[in-house]
């Protein structure tokens, strides 16, 4: 099945750094969503975009929508440990109810 | 207000056996959404069921099967096992007609030997 393109796989930081991924897609979607995945757990969102060029901020977490709609990047300042753990961008075609797109996810940790 | 329950936790089964999941949605949501995840890899749709009947599907075939039950609770049931159908099964609901997304619940561990 389709999945989005998502950089880096995996990521090794320091404490108190800050952390870049993003997300692209050959195909526009017109809701870009972010999540976080703990071990054993079921993704939780983070942050939902609507509008291309939204840009969200939630805590530390940043995200945008890119203009032509087939990119968005997650951004976390000054990291802490609980922020380890894999996050995924997922693009839907519609707000609502229609089906989720992931990409593979990125692998954070974070070294105190 | 209850969050998305699956049941089980995790599950073996052999190659050839079926097998059924279970999840109860969150209070106040009428579709409930089921991905699979297999180890390394982002969640892939299968399919969705709302009022009781199935209202989208992923590339999965026919030995995927699912229900809605009047509570909105679901099954997800697969047929023939095959050794590629081990992964993370994940249920999710969500109210139609509005933004407010899906939540997940945490999952069936369901591995095939």
């Amino acid at each position: 099945g389709q999945q989005l393109n998502q950089s880096p796989q995996s990521m090794f930081i320091q404490e108190g750094e800050d952390v870049s991924m993003n997300c692209t897609s050959s195909s526009i979607f017109n809701t870009w969503l972010w999540y976080k995945q703990d071990p054993g757990e079921g993704p939780v969102l983070l942050i939902a975009l609507y509008k291309a060029g939204e840009l969200t901020s939630n805590g530390r977490l940043t995200a945008q929508f890119g203009i032509t709609r087939k990119d968005s990047f997650l951004n976390i300042s000054a990291s802490i440990p609980s922020d380890v753990g894999i996050y995924f961008c997922a693009g839907q075609r519609e707000s609502g109810n229609t089906p989720l797109v992931f990409g593979k996810g990125t692998r954070l940790s974070v070294i105190a | 207000e209850t969050g998305v329950t699956q049941s089980p936790t995790h599950l073996i089964k052999t190659r050839g056996q079926q097998v059924t999941l279970r999840c109860s949605s969150q209070s106040g949501h009428n579709t409930v959404s089921w991905y699979q995840q297999a180890l390394g890899q982002g969640p892939q749709f299968i399919f969705q069921y709302y009022r009781e009947e199935e209202n989208g599907r992923g590339n999965f075939p026919p030995r995927f099967s699912g229900l809605q039950f009047p509570n909105y609770s679901s099954e997800l049931n697969v047929n023939a096992l095959e050794l590629d159908d081990s992964a993370l099964y994940l249920c999710a609901s969500s109210l139609t007609g509005t933004y407010y997304g899906y939540t997940f619940g945490s999952g069936t561990r369901l591995t095939v030997v």
